[in-house]
């Protein structure tokens, strides 16, 4: 089964506003790594996260990786209808010790943006 | 330019047909897998392989086959297609590297299959 758990699953966001998305891990990873989708396309790679604690910056995007390597979020500010999607979190092959070899998406938190 | 290939985009068999579902990728990748994405659940690993003659089950591999006899091309076959593999399939490609290296996974652009 799934080895990272996302939530929420759905969040409709008013335009300006922020919101986060987690992704949470019962086993300690060694990355995570976290994609868009676009509603009618394919996932694209947004971040790696690597290092405990590690926070890294895209413009309105601010990704997290918890100290323990169990948990990441993504946080979103002053959002914007381009931000409509799916996000998903991925821990990519070699990422947990009892799934070695699987690349393994979360379920997903659709966003849906109103202006 | 990089990119993943899968074909046909669209498909409707019938039940009991075979099909194959083809990937190709251009950037020389060891890793390459196949997901299906289904409404709540995710992206579900099918299969994956994490080099040439190297194949291994994902989380959802009943009712699917893979090869892989050249490192470009991932080709999915459903031997004996059901209704219940009505989804959206995806394709992707990664390199190979250590856990903290550079896994960046490439996706094909979806082929969307239903089985009457």
């Amino acid at each position: 089964g799934q080895q990272v758990m996302q939530i929420p699953q759905y969040q409709h966001v008013q335009e300006g506003e922020d919101f986060t998305t987690y992704c949470n891990s019962s086993t300690t990873l060694s990355n995570i790594q976290w994609y868009k989708q676009r509603p009618g396309g394919h996932p694209v790679f947004l971040i790696q996260l690597v290092k405990s604690g590690e926070v890294k910056k895209q413009k309105r995007l601010t990704f997290q990786f918890g100290e323990a390597k169990k948990n990441s979020s993504l946080h979103i500010t002053a959002t914007q209808t381009t931000d409509v999607g799916t996000y998903f979190c991925a821990t990519p092959p070699g990422g947990t010790t009892d799934s070695w070899g699987k690349f393994q998406f979360g379920a997903g938190t659709q966003v849906v943006v109103t202006p | 330019e990089a990119q993943v290939t899968q074909n046909p985009r669209y498909l409707i068999t019938v039940t009991g047909k075979k099909l194959t579902v083809t990937c190709s990728q251009n950037m020389n990748h060891e890793y390459m897998s196949w997901y299906r994405q289904d409404p709540g659940l995710g992206l579900r690993q099918i299969y994956y392989s994490m080099n040439v003659e190297v194949t291994d089950k994902g989380d959802v591999p009943e009712g699917y086959k893979v090869s892989r006899k050249e490192k470009r091309n991932f080709p999915l076959i459903l031997e004996s297609p059901s209704p219940n593999q009505t989804s959206l399939y995806f394709c992707a490609s990664s390199p190979n590297t250590p856990p903290d290296g550079n896994t960046e996974a490439f996706f094909g652009q979806g082929t969307r299959l239903t089985v009457v």
